[in-house]
């Protein structure tokens, strides 16, 4: 168990819809990371938080979104959903700049 | 910009046998190098890393790997593997400039009795 937790672990929905998905980190990590992970495009860098500030951006849609809270907690919105965002979403959590350590995944079927 | 190659999609090996996962890496600065495995329907867990120091890092299970810069490697090797080890095996690389993980396109590691 990495201390990394996301919920939920499995989610279905259907194109155009729009989803959330939640992290929270370990204990006393201020770094949150999401990453998604697809058959065609691999293990991709989506976006990172530092205590509530976006740190760095990699390849997001302009439909994707993501904030950290005050409690350290981030949430990942995909919007306007297409077949294409079926994937594994990860959210990983560090010390600033240390080892990260992922969470379990939300499986995301969109049907 | 860096990015990671991992040569071998797959790699099927007996059990007891030796096995060597590649991983080469591309970059201008200074590296942190890491192994993770995702064993079925499960997460990302880290196996081992190098941060600085000593090139030849191990872990708890057997697998160790040797940051070599002048070949810009750092193959995952374990003498002995048994059927447990069956699982995708990511290397991804790092640096001081971003914290992002870039990763490789995984190798399968299929272990048979």
């Amino acid at each position: 168990d990495s201390g990394v937790t996301q919920t939920p672990k499995h989610l279905i929905t259907a194109t155009g819809q729009r989803v959330t998905l939640r992290c929270s980190p370990r204990s006393g990590d201020l770094s949150v990371y999401w990453y998604q992970q697809s058959l065609d495009q691999g293990l991709q860098f989506l976006i990172q938080y530092y205590n509530g500030e976006e740190r760095a951006k990699g390849n997001i849609l302009e439909r994707f979104s993501a904030q950290q809270f005050p409690d350290l907690h981030s949430e990942l919105n995909l919007s306007s959903l297409e077949l294409g965002d079926s994937a594994l979403y990860f959210c990983a959590s560090s010390v600033q700049g240390g080892t990260q350590y992922f969470g379990p995944g939300t499986r995301l079927l969109v049907l | 910009a860096q990015s990671v190659t991992q040569l071998d999609s797959q790699v099927p090996v007996f059990e007891e046998a030796p096995v060597e996962l590649r991983c080469n890496y591309s970059s201008s600065v200074s590296v942190y190098l890491f192994w993770y495995v995702q064993y079925p329907n499960q997460g990302l867990q880290l196996l081992l890393k190098y941060l600085s120091g000593s090139t030849l890092v191990e872990s708890i299970n057997g697998f160790e790997a040797e940051f070599n810069k002048s070949q810009t490697s750092f193959h995952l090797r374990k003498p002995s593997v048994h059927i447990s080890d069956t699982a995708e095996y990511f290397c991804a690389v790092s640096d001081d400039n971003t914290d992002k993980l870039i990763f490789g396109t995984g190798t399968r590691l299929q272990v048979f009795p």
